[in-house]
């Protein structure tokens, strides 16, 4: 069965490092979806990407979060100064007609 | 915006039935979706209802009313591998982009 896959599976940076964060959306999918859920906490959506743009953003993606789809298969986060709050679970999600988002793994980003 | 309520915590019997409840407002209104979560990973679509009325899908059931801004999934034979967070999450027209908004999830333990 397809499935979405993220790398790494967690990840420690220091403060006002750049991270870049990796998923592979289920092929032939349209609609691409970055969440997090900092932990014990609610999941909470930060950007859906459709034909290679942002369709929408929450008031969490501000000017340090960026994504890319840099060719047919990767979708990617970057979150260019990572402060101790952006510490969380990241789930990537994707989704084709159907209502159904197929969510990937999670990658648990550490800040120090 | 969004606002989504559910129980924090449930308990309840192996082989017994439980019911989360899940209100909701919100604008845009274009689904209800419930999702289950283990500890550490990531969340697994359970239902999806735009209509009210009930959906069923084996020992899972899930109810919409729309008017009352009210759902609710009720979980029957239970077993104890269902022990985990159920999220109620609302999809709201935005751009055509399917985002989801989650609530808190509810946390339900099955004991013996």
């Amino acid at each position: 069965e397809p499935e979405v896959t993220q790398t790494p599976s967690h990840q420690v940076t220091q403060m006002g490092q750049e991270v870049i964060l990796r998923c592979v959306p289920i092929s032939n999918h349209l609609y691409f979806y970055w969440y997090r859920q900092i932990l014990g906490q609610k999941v909470e959506f930060l950007v859906s990407f459709y034909n290679n743009e942002i369709s929408e953003k929450s008031e969490i993606f501000d000017d340090q979060f960026s994504v890319e789809r840099p060719d047919g298969s990767n979708f990617t986060l970057k979150i260019r100064s990572t402060k101790l709050e952006d510490s969380a679970m990241y789930f990537c999600a994707s989704l084709m007609h159907s209502p159904e988002q197929f969510f990937g793994p999670g990658t648990r980003l550490t800040v120090l | 915006g969004q606002n989504i309520d559910q129980p924090t915590e449930m308990t309840a019997t192996e082989g017994a039935i439980v019911q989360i409840n899940c209100t909701y407002q919100t604008s845009g209104f274009n689904g209800l979706f419930w999702y289950q979560q283990h500890a550490g990973e990531a969340p697994t679509f359970l239902s999806y209802n735009v209509l009210d009325g009930l959906e069923e899908k084996g020992r899972f059931s899930s109810f919409l009313s729309r008017s009352k801004g009210y759902s609710y999934l009720l979980l029957k034979e239970l077993q104890m591998k269902d022990s985990a967070s159920y999220l109620c999450a609302v999809r709201a027209d935005g751009k055509g982009a399917n985002n989801l908004f989650f609530g808190t999830g509810t946390r339900l333990t099955v004991i013996p």
